[in-house]
């Protein structure tokens, strides 16, 4: 069976903070695909980054980077100097082979950027 | 465009009163699935088709239909709907087989209140 956790429930920052958003996941594949999306108060879902097991390479794009580890099975979201505009929803997920490539998402942490 | 679309975005209708939740999507997509997300619990999913005909259960499915008579459609269908299936129901697809690292594409939801 495949899981994935999401520890934080909600996450509350100041404008212009540093934050990290964690996963960790369970598969028993060596090959899988791990996913996050972002929900923002408007409710559509929007895809933002997908990492595959074989790529250990921590990827970086503008504010947002993602440091994924299986040596501790997780792949956490880190927003550098946040802003208001990234209070949402964030959802991370994985497909494995073991599961039919089914997702698996968690259940999601909601950060609130204050002005 | 790439997109799914979801029919209608807002309901709200009294129990026991059939009703049914229409996606489309425009990508040729095999993998089509429901998700139904309530404060707290995240994304759960419902129902799930890897292509026509065929489709099965997801983490949720009591109370709930669905139909895969073609590539492009899967409807949801809530026989008798009652209270506790108020919610913000999600329909999602992506490839299949090969494809199955691509990430889903959402539509935007139908926020759906049975009173």
């Amino acid at each position: 069976a495949q899981k994935v956790t999401q520890a934080q429930t909600e996450i509350s920052v100041v404008e212009k903070e540093d934050v990290t958003l964690d996963c960790v996941y369970e598969t028993r594949d060596t090959t899988y695909y791990l996913f996050w999306y972002k929900q923002p108060p408007s409710g559509e879902l929007v895809f933002l980054i997908r990492r595959n097991s074989f790529d250990e390479q921590n990827e970086i794009s503008g504010r947002y980077s993602w440091n994924f580890q299986k040596s501790t099975s997780s792949f956490n979201f880190t927003i550098t100097a946040s802003q208001v505009v990234d209070s949402a929803v964030y959802f991370c997920a994985l497909r494995a082979s073991g599961g039919s490539y089914i997702p698996t998402f968690g259940r999601g942490t909601s950060l609130i950027v204050h002005p | 465009e790439a997109q799914v679309t979801q029919n209608p975005r807002y309901l709200i209708t009294v129990t026991g009163k059939k009703l049914t939740v229409t996606c489309s999507q425009n990508m040729n997509h095999e993998y089509m699935s429901w998700y139904r997300q309530d404060p707290g619990l995240g994304l759960r999913q419902i129902y799930y088709s890897m292509n026509v005909e065929v489709t099965d259960k997801g983490d949720v499915p009591e109370g709930y239909k669905v139909s895969r008579k073609e590539k492009r459609n899967f409807p949801l269908i809530l026989e008798s709907p009652s209270p506790n299936q108020t919610s913000l129901y999600f329909c999602a697809s992506s490839p299949y087989g090969q494809g199955s690292n691509q990430p889903q594409h959402f539509g935007d939801g139908t926020r759906l209140s049975i009173l």
